[in-house]
């Protein structure tokens, strides 16, 4: 089946820094990601959509400028924590739907990256 | 604003036991729904999906559920749970036009031996 690759799978920061997380389709063109968080025992919330060559649509809440989402390629979107703070330590996940298809039955998701921000 | 619903927060069960959890969208045009499964410590696994056709769709592990487009409703439904079900279930919508993929805010499920 198609694969959906983050990297890192585990990031450890310190205050202030900036980390980038990649989200790549390795076997497919994803016009579409979606980036989610997850906190330990809650649901995935959605951050943001992005596609492939616009800006992203970030949901109500989400700080733009702070969760830089950048997806200049049919099979690359990455996301950058800016001025990273521990309460942005987190799980995060990306998926992709694939370009050309029935939507629904192609979203794939990645492994997830766990920020841990000291 | 999140546009799943899942009622049932925390669910126990004995084993073979059915099982229904509910799952409800807010949304009057065309979606694709799924509900996976996330088993303690592990990454989320699609259970099973339905994007058109019949609607009592089945999945994995016995799994199935059935949209019910006049209630907005997706409910997944096990006849006879096993302690390795033991897990949290997520719903999930993808909203057609608006490009948009939620989830909701799941469902802890804990089979008792």
């Amino acid at each position: 089946g198609a694969v959906v690759s983050q990297h890192p799978s585990w990031v450890i920061c310190k205050s202030g820094t900036s980390v980038k997380i990649e989200c790549r389709s390795l076997d497919f063109q994803a016009t579409t990601m979606f980036w989610y968080r997850q906190f330990p025992k809650q649901s995935l919330m959605l951050m943001a959509t992005s596609n492939e060559g616009s800006k992203a649509t970030y949901e109500q809440g989400v700080e733009k400028d702070k969760f830089l989402i950048n997806h200049a390629s049919l099979t690359l979107s990455t996301l950058t924590v800016t001025s990273a703070h521990p309460e942005d330590s987190s799980f995060y996940i990306c998926s992709a739907r694939s370009r050309g298809r029935t939507p629904g039955n192609t979203i794939y998701f990645g492994e997830g990256s766990w920020l841990t921000v000291v | 604003a999140q546009s799943v619903s899942q009622h049932n927060h925390h669910v126990i069960l004995s084993e073979a036991a059915s099982l229904e959890l509910g799952c409800n969208y807010s949304y009057g045009g065309t979606v694709n729904l799924f509900w996976y499964v996330q088993y303690p410590g592990q990454h989320l696994q699609l259970l099973l999906k339905y994007f058109s056709g019949d609607p009592l769709v089945k999945g994995i592990k016995g799994f199935e559920a059935e949209f019910i487009k006049s209630k907005f409703s997706f409910n997944l439904r096990k006849p006879s749970v096993q302690w390795s079900d033991t897990a949290e279930y997520f719903c999930a919508v993808f909203l057609y036009n608006f490009n948009k993929f939620y989830f909701g805010s799941g469902t802890k499920l804990n089979v008792k031996p």
